[in-house]
């Protein structure tokens, strides 16, 4: 059964500042790596998707994903505190299967 | 567009009672999953549907769950008989062909059962 991996948290962070979150993936093969992001007591929402190596930007977040060292990562600049939720990392394999959530990271970003 | 629709929203049972959940995909998506989210954790895949096929059960526990998806549309995900354990919120999701392949999944708001 593949695994994901999360940095335990809660994690917390000044407002203005960089959050940095970090997944890892048991199964070599997976090919599709996602963030989602879950508001306390509502469902989760995508955030980023990436499939390739290297970084991914849209707006304020940051993907980046490496492959060979099975880890994909999630920045988020100028953190807010509408920014203050569960993140959670995804993967995929082909074909839409198998997609498995990691545990998740709570993010507090402090005013 | 309509959402993915989830009832009940909330269910409170006994130990050993049954229970069943319903959902509603978004029109015209193929693929439909059923998640387990136990308070403080990530979800985990009961079930994976694609039309009226099952892909992925590997996680369902089968002597007390059950899911259905009749015509392809909507599901039904059972329990029988309930534990203490099946407290959680029972998360549907759907997605196109090309959506799950994406990742990107459409959540419903979720059933939040309670077993006492």
């Amino acid at each position: 059964q593949k695994e994901v991996e999360q940095n335990s948290g809660p994690l917390s962070v000044p407002e203005g500042a960089i959050a940095s979150l970090n997944c890892t993936y048991s199964d070599r093969v997976s090919q599709s790596f996602f963030w989602y992001r879950q508001y306390s007591g509502k469902s989760p929402e995508l955030i980023m998707s990436i499939y390739s190596n290297g970084d991914k930007e849209d707006g304020r977040f940051t993907a980046q994903l490496n492959k060979a060292s099975q880890y994909v990562s999630l920045l988020i600049r100028d953190s807010q505190p509408s920014d203050s939720a569960t993140y959670l990392c995804a993967v995929n394999g082909n074909y839409g299967q198998n997609f498995v959530f990691g545990p998740g990271t709570r993010l507090s970003v402090l005013p | 567009e309509a959402g993915v629709a989830q009832s009940p929203r909330y269910k409170i049972i006994e130990k050993r009672q049954s229970v069943a959940f319903w959902c509603n995909p978004i029109s015209g998506h193929a693929t439909l999953y059923w998640y387990q989210q136990i308070l403080g954790q990530g979800p985990k895949l009961l079930i994976q549907f694609q039309n009226n096929g099952v892909v992925d059960d590997s996680q369902l526990p089968k002597d007390r769950f059950s899911a259905e998806r009749l015509k392809g549309v909507d599901s039904t995900l059972k329990i029988q008989p309930a534990k203490l354990e099946d407290s959680a919120v029972y998360l549907c999701a759907s997605s196109s062909l090309a959506g799950g392949a994406t990742g990107e999944l459409f959540f419903g708001e979720g059933s939040r059962l309670t077993v006492l």
